[in-house]
């Protein structure tokens, strides 16, 4: 079972460069994240979209853009890569059903150094 | 969103038991009470849920008080595979799911 996969895993870029972290679950959530890991804290959400056309604002949005392409991908983009980007990001997708609430499933991560 | 609070950092000899206690006092009657773990170099899973009533699953149990203020995760025996940092998470819905810093739990062999 994939469950949610994003690419790539490792990234290393210079100041300034653009990239673009991509996401797909297989699972047919409508839900999906983009949540950001520094060193020795926990996870800050970056994006959210609560479905297929939709995307909000999480608590860190600034520097990033991001893309609901249809319901199973949902991609992440620094247009301009600065050093304080240097983190590890994961995306992760969820269902809310009536007994279970929201329950969220996280990829493996991707690390990125921006130098 | 509920607020929740954790301790930075737990220790507990491997084979005893662990109570992991989350304080949310801003729970609403409709958030669900999570947990989840996050081993190292993993993305965080799933480990148990809860409205109002204990529940026990093969992971874990959760106990939740009476005025759902409070919620205490407990592993019954603990291994080394045990260690991690572990979550609680308020959630309702198609929410923004908001993580704390979570409680980093030692297994001392």
């Amino acid at each position: 079972n994939a469950g949610v996969t994003q690419t790539p895993k490792f990234q290393v870029l210079k100041t300034g460069q653009s990239m673009t972290l991509q996401c797909a679950q297989d699972m047919n959530h409508n839900s999906m994240y983009w949540y950001r890991q520094d060193p020795g804290m926990g996870l800050r959400l970056i994006y959210y979209s609560a479905s297929e056309g939709t995307t909000d604002k999480g608590e860190v949005p600034n520097g990033y853009n991001v893309s609901r392409l249809n319901k199973r991908e949902f991609s992440l983009r620094l247009e301009s890569a600065a050093p304080s980007q240097t983190s590890v990001y994961f995306c992760a997708s969820s269902e809310y059903h009536h007994f279970l609430g929201n329950t969220i499933y996280f990829g493996e991560g991707s690390w990125l150094t921006v130098v | 969103d509920a607020k929740t609070t954790q301790p930075n950092s737990m220790e507990s000899n491997e084979e005893e038991p662990v109570h992991l206690p989350c304080n949310h006092s801003t729970i609403s009657g409709t958030d669900y009470i999570h947990w989840y773990r996050q081993l190292p170099s993993q993305g965080p899973e799933y480990v148990i849920h809860g409205l109002t009533s204990n529940v026990n699953n093969r992971m874990a149990s959760l106990a939740i008080a009476e005025d759902r203020k409070s919620s205490t995760l407990i592993l019954h025996r603990a291994t080394l595979r045990d260690a991690a940092v572990y979550y609680c998470v308020m959630n309702f819905g198609n929410e923004k799911l908001t993580f704390g810093t979570g409680t980093r739990l030692t297994i001392i062999p």
